[in-house]
């Protein structure tokens, strides 16, 4: 298995663009998760989805902030407008069943606003 | 979320015993998890343990846990400039996860 894959690998965007990361889980896993990771705050679990269906999305921070996942192979997570505060990795991560056995993460987008 | 800490930084010899320690909050996880990260990657599960469990060992590998305390340790035996990386324990509750701050392992060759 290829792992979970998130394009890109790097983004730089000005500030009021819209951007869109990816993310592709792991066959068979039904549960997909979105982190964003900083310095100032480390590890933050923005929004999760089972069976494709958003069941937490209280750690989005704004309106400005959207995920979907219209299909099991295939999640994205929006950005409109972007702002330079928004800058930081984007993690996606998949799990067979409640991740009892723990995660898989993807390696990561990177995002720079300015 | 929960708060699970993690002291920020740790450097070893080459050779060494690294142990990095952990306290979580929530007595009722079941499992806790220790995860590894290096520059420009993700996060790589590295080993979890039953909290039924006080120890288990995979080869370098030591977990620790405390239930008691609520204290969880990695001991990484004979250090190598590899181990290098953010180590991250983890505590599920439901079906989430609660990463600590996260430990930089500096390894000193």
């Amino acid at each position: 298995d290829a792992g979970v894959i998130q394009s890109p690998r790097h983004e730089v965007t000005e500030m009021g663009q819209e951007v869109t990361l990816r993310c592709k889980p792991i066959s068979g896993h039904d549960y997909l998760f979105w982190y964003r990771q900083t310095m100032m705050r480390g590890l933050e679990l923005l929004i999760y989805f089972n069976n494709n269906v958003p069941i937490d999305d209280s750690g989005m921070p704004e309106d400005r902030f959207s995920a979907k996942m219209p299909n099991a192979s295939f999640s994205t997570l929006k950005i409109q407008p972007s702002e330079p505060r928004d800058s930081a990795v984007y993690f996606c991560a998949s799990s067979s069943g409640q991740g009892t056995y723990g995660y898989t993460f993807g390696s990561g987008t990177r995002l720079t606003v300015v | 979320g929960e708060d699970v800490e993690q002291s920020l930084f740790l450097s070893v010899r080459e050779g060494d015993s690294s142990v990095i320690n952990c306290t979580y909050t929530d007595s009722s996880s079941t499992y806790l998890y220790w995860y590894k990260q290096e520059p420009g990657a993700g996060l790589q599960l590295l080993t979890y343990i039953f909290s039924n469990m006080d120890m288990k060992q995979d080869q370098r590998l030591t977990v620790l846990l405390n239930k008691k305390d609520k204290h969880l340790s990695l001991r990484i035996a004979d250090t190598q400039t590899g181990d290098s990386a953010i180590y991250f324990c983890a505590e599920i509750l439901g079906n989430q996860f609660y990463f600590g701050t996260g430990t930089s392992l500096t390894v000193i060759p």
